[in-house]
């Protein structure tokens, strides 16, 4: 039973366009959601998060969409480099981090130059 | 600042072995997480620590697979008598603080990987 989905596997985009990577969950008690960035052979990094009490959060090149209704977030990434081709992951809590965090099995986004 | 260390980095590990994976939280940080990937896979949660106790255990197999986060030293995560399903890659994670707190990141090391021959 997956409470993180992230149903894209890949997604190519070109240099200098917008990224738009999605997930989903299913359990309302999630309240802190994380977007992790991983390359090969490397840890996790953190990006960016977002609590349920907000519906949108910017750093820099990276903002986050909570849609609570719909049980939908989104990543967005403007513009995207080179460097931004990596997995990433979504994450979700029910303790504002404090607990074992759920993950989504990743979305692989490859920035075509 | 040093970040999540963890060592070592790769591990082989004949079946039947112990395996011993170790864990420095980043300075400041009294919490850490421990999660398995397997291949094409998501990070799975397995345990959550802090100093001397263990918080949350609910993802950690029941049998062969045990946790420590003592007063003085490293998280060890140990897995007895590994099997080939074992073989992944085990990464470990800090935050500064965590019950009491609300909204912390959890900061993560570059993993071990271990693979059971």
């Amino acid at each position: 039973d997956q409470q993180v989905k992230q149903n894209s596997p890949s997604l190519s985009v070109q240099e200098g366009r917008i990224s738009i990577l999605n997930c989903d969950y299913t359990n309302s008690m999630f309240d802190y959601f994380l977007w992790y960035k991983k390359y090969p052979a490397e840890g996790p990094t953190f990006l960016i998060s977002i609590s349920s009490i907000k519906d949108k959060n910017e750093d820099g090149r990276f903002t986050v969409f909570l849609n609570k209704s719909a049980k939908h977030l989104s990543l967005h990434i403007v513009p995207s480099q080179p460097g931004d081709s990596a997995v990433y992951f979504c994450a979700a809590s029910a303790r504002g981090g404090a607990d074992g965090l759920t993950f989504g099995k990743g979305t692989h986004l490859i920035i075509q130059p | 600042n040093a970040g999540v260390m963890q060592n070592p980095r790769h591990l082989v590990r004949r079946r039947g072995q112990e395996a011993r994976l170790r864990c420095s939280p980043m300075k400041g940080h009294s919490h850490v997480y421990w999660y398995r990937q397997l291949p094409e896979e998501g990070l799975k949660f397995m345990v959550y620590l802090q100093k001397e106790n263990i918080i949350d255990e609910s993802g950690m197999p029941k049998e062969r697979f045990s946790a420590e986060f003592p007063k003085e030293g490293p998280s060890i995560l140990r897995i007895q008598q590994v099997v080939r399903g074992d073989s992944a890659a085990y990464f470990c994670a800090s935050s500064p603080t965590g019950t009491s707190g609300w909204g912390y990141e959890q900061y993560f090391g570059p993993g071990t990987r271990l693979t059971v021959t």
